[in-house]
């Protein structure tokens, strides 16, 4: 069974806003990635956060992680259409990965 | 275009049949997987390989599914017979290991009809 979970399972907004999803997981952990899936394609890495990291910035991406809830969040900043895709995230430890359910984000042009 | 290659993008079969897909991935990356993926979902590991050994296959539904990679480069996952309820997108990504990101193909898309 998948160990993460993604909140919202979708989400729509108008460009330029901000987009906001969160995972949570349930055992400790190495590091904590995040991947965007656009329709019909493969996944492609964003971004990744260590345990003992906090907070994580690559160009309008934001990662946080709180390791005492056992839960991260990602923030899109200033958001584009070309945004728009399923957005996982997926714990590692132990050289084993398991990925969340996914966040459905439609950006509005 | 993605750097794993993986074939066919499309397979479209009769349940009872044979099939197979095909990943080449990353030069120089030990590890790979193979993923299932329904549509809504999150991917769901089938198999890990390290070089050319399996090193998690407790997903993998062994009466029907074989995965390998014998020299320890490109990999085949077969289903045979498939079933109606094998129809998703199979998902084959390589890394260098170690919880290190992972880099997906674009599947190989499966109806079973």
């Amino acid at each position: 069974s998948q160990q993460g979970e993604e909140d919202p399972q979708a989400l729509s907004i108008q460009e330029g806003e901000n987009a906001t999803m969160n995972c949570s997981y349930k055992t400790s952990i190495n590091n904590l990635q995040w991947y965007r899936q656009n329709s019909g394609r493969g996944l492609v890495h964003l971004i990744l956060i260590r345990s003992n990291e906090r907070e994580k910035h690559s160009g309008r991406l934001r990662v946080t992680l709180d390791t005492s809830k056992k839960s991260s969040s990602l923030l899109i900043t200033a958001s584009r259409a070309a945004d728009t895709a399923s957005y996982f995230c997926a714990t590692a430890a132990s050289n084993q990965f398991y990925f969340g359910t996914g966040t459905s984000l439609t950006v509005i042009p | 275009e993605a750097e794993v290659a993986q074939s066919p993008r499309y397979k479209i079969t009769e349940k009872s049949q044979a099939v197979a897909f095909w990943c080449d991935p990353i030069s120089g990356h030990a590890t790979l997987y193979w993923y299932r993926q329904i549509l809504g979902q999150g991917p769901e590991l089938l198999v890990q390989f390290q070089d050319e050994s399996v090193v998690d296959d407790s997903q993998l539904p062994k009466d029907r599914f074989s995965a390998e990679r014998l020299k320890g480069v490109d990999s085949t996952l077969k289903i045979q017979p498939a079933e109606l309820g094998d129809s998703a997108m199979y998902l084959c990504a390589s890394s260098l290991g170690g919880n290190q990101p992972q880099h997906f193909g674009d599947g190989t898309r499966l109806s079973i009809l």
